[in-house]
């Protein structure tokens, strides 16, 4: 148990336009869904914690306008990065926990890469 | 401020010796305690994890220290197989609340 999928695994986007990461809880009910960035060669980054059914905790530096989450269930979050540039391209992980449960489950991550 | 740090951003071991991994944390108030193993352009897999009521905790070929006065725990792999080379990170975390991740340690098991 405890699978996270995350879609898609790389993406590709031209400056300027918008681009939507999935992450889903496919065999728990997540109550919390975290997203983090990682530079090469760098830890988890932790962007912003999203719990079901309300607005997402960013980090401090983290643009709220620009990255947007949605967690409108207990299985899915979305990312959305907005007016994406080049210096957005980086490597994006989502993790998914169960109310009470400090463990979180990992998605496959997504490669972001904006041209 | 870096509250989990990993010292090592690297480690070579040789096949079927003992691994072991170092990380220090500054925030007492850390409770859970967790590894993780990453594999390149993937996420990280949850590996073996520890309560702050526990010095020890031993999962198959991995084991966690704790050792809450030093504010330090470990991770040993024994004994290290190929298969292990990854970049393992440590997390910490105050109740149920977000994780602070380590900077992470890159693994490489010498066949």
């Amino acid at each position: 148990g405890a699978v996270v999928s995350q879609h898609p695994s790389w993406v590709i986007c031209k400056s300027g336009t918008s681009v939507k990461i999935e992450c889903r809880s496919l065999d728990f009910q997540a109550t919390t869904m975290f997203w983090y960035r990682q530079f090469p060669k760098q830890s988890l980054m932790l962007m912003a914690t999203s719990n079901e059914g309300s607005k997402a905790t960013y980090e401090q530096g983290v643009e709220k306008d620009k990255f947007l989450i949605n967690h409108a269930s207990l299985t899915l979050s979305t990312l959305t990065v907005t007016s994406a540039h080049p210096e957005d391209s980086s490597f994006y992980i989502c993790s998914a926990r169960r109310f009470g449960v400090t463990e979180a489950f990992f998605g496959q991550g997504t490669r972001l890469t904006v041209v | 401020d870096q509250q989990v740090k990993q010292n090592s951003p690297s480690l070579s071991v040789q096949e079927g010796r003992i691994s072991i991994l170092n990380c220090d944390y500054t925030n007492s108030m850390f409770d859970y305690f967790l590894w993780y193993k990453k594999y390149p352009a993937e996420g990280p897999t949850f590996l073996i994890s520890i309560s702050s009521i526990k010095d020890k905790n031993e999962d198959g070929r991995f084991t966690v220290f704790l050792n809450k006065s030093a504010k330090h725990l470990s991770l040993h792999i024994v004994p290290s197989q190929p298969g292990d080379s990854a970049v393992y990170f440590c997390a910490a975390a105050k109740e149920v609340e977000k994780l602070t991740f380590g900077t992470g340690t890159r693994l490489t098991i010498i066949p």
